[in-house]
């Protein structure tokens, strides 16, 4: 949705590296998720961060957001080749139940 | 259980057929969700249902008829689609919480093809 700025649209790390993707909104956020999907398959949920300068890390993944900027991102540490796919952050936007999707950013890992 | 089913898998039809998609989910959510997902695009919000009563509908055209039989229960019906019609439909429901954001869990999706 044109409601939800996600980038870049895609990168290709070498294994070990970091990365970062953003996504930035253009309303206002009910709630911030980043979901994590292969191709042709379902979305696996990975967080969701809710108030303004909430931090949540699962494994190597971490995520933040800042409620000021209307913005998140989702950073990467020593890459691995099973973090490869396409990352999706999404949105409630105008109610809690209103929700949408950025246009993702496909993730390539090299062994 | 943590889990949104969602059946069957894989779904061809003609563009005359009559079918239906099917979703499930036993996590007590009052919120159920219909999705279209294009190749290489991010998933499209079609329906949304609270409490088995359809509240939003992204103007979705009428050869897609959702029905929430029940809270567990949530059905995509087609008719007469078009080849364009042919994605990947995502299921997903959420608490329905008054505030604060509510985490949406996703079934596998259907890949559904129109010939």
């Amino acid at each position: 949705s044109q409601e939800l700025e996600q980038s870049p649209q895609s990168l290709i790390v070498q294994e070990g590296k970091n990365l970062t993707i953003n996504c930035t909104s253009s309303k206002t956020l009910y709630g911030l998720y980043w979901y994590k999907q292969k191709y042709g398959e379902g979305l696996i949920f990975l967080m969701m961060l809710q108030k303004g300068g909430e931090e949540k890390s699962h494994e190597k993944i971490t995520a933040k957001l800042d409620e000021k900027k209307q913005q998140s991102s989702l950073h990467i540490t020593a890459s691995q080749p099973s973090h490869a796919g396409i990352y999706l952050c999404g949105a409630a936007l105008y109610n809690f139940n209103k929700f949408y999707f950025g246009s993702g950013t496909k993730l390539n890992v090299k062994p | 259980d943590t889990e949104v089913t969602q059946t069957p898998k894989h779904l061809v039809m003609g563009m005359t057929n009559k079918k239906s998609l099917k979703c499930e989910q036993h996590m007590g959510h009052r919120a159920m969700y219909w999705y279209k997902q294009k190749a290489k695009k991010p998933p499209e919000l079609m329906f949304v249902y609270s409490y088995e009563k359809l509240s939003i509908n992204e103007s979705v055209p009428s050869r897609f008829s959702p029905e929430c039989p029940n809270s567990s229960l949530l059905n995509l019906h087609l008719h007469a689609l078009q080849p364009e019609d042919s994605a990947l439909y995502l299921c997903a429901s959420s608490q329905m919480k008054r505030q604060g954001a509510n985490e949406a869990f996703f079934g596998q999706g259907t890949r559904l093809t129109v010939v």
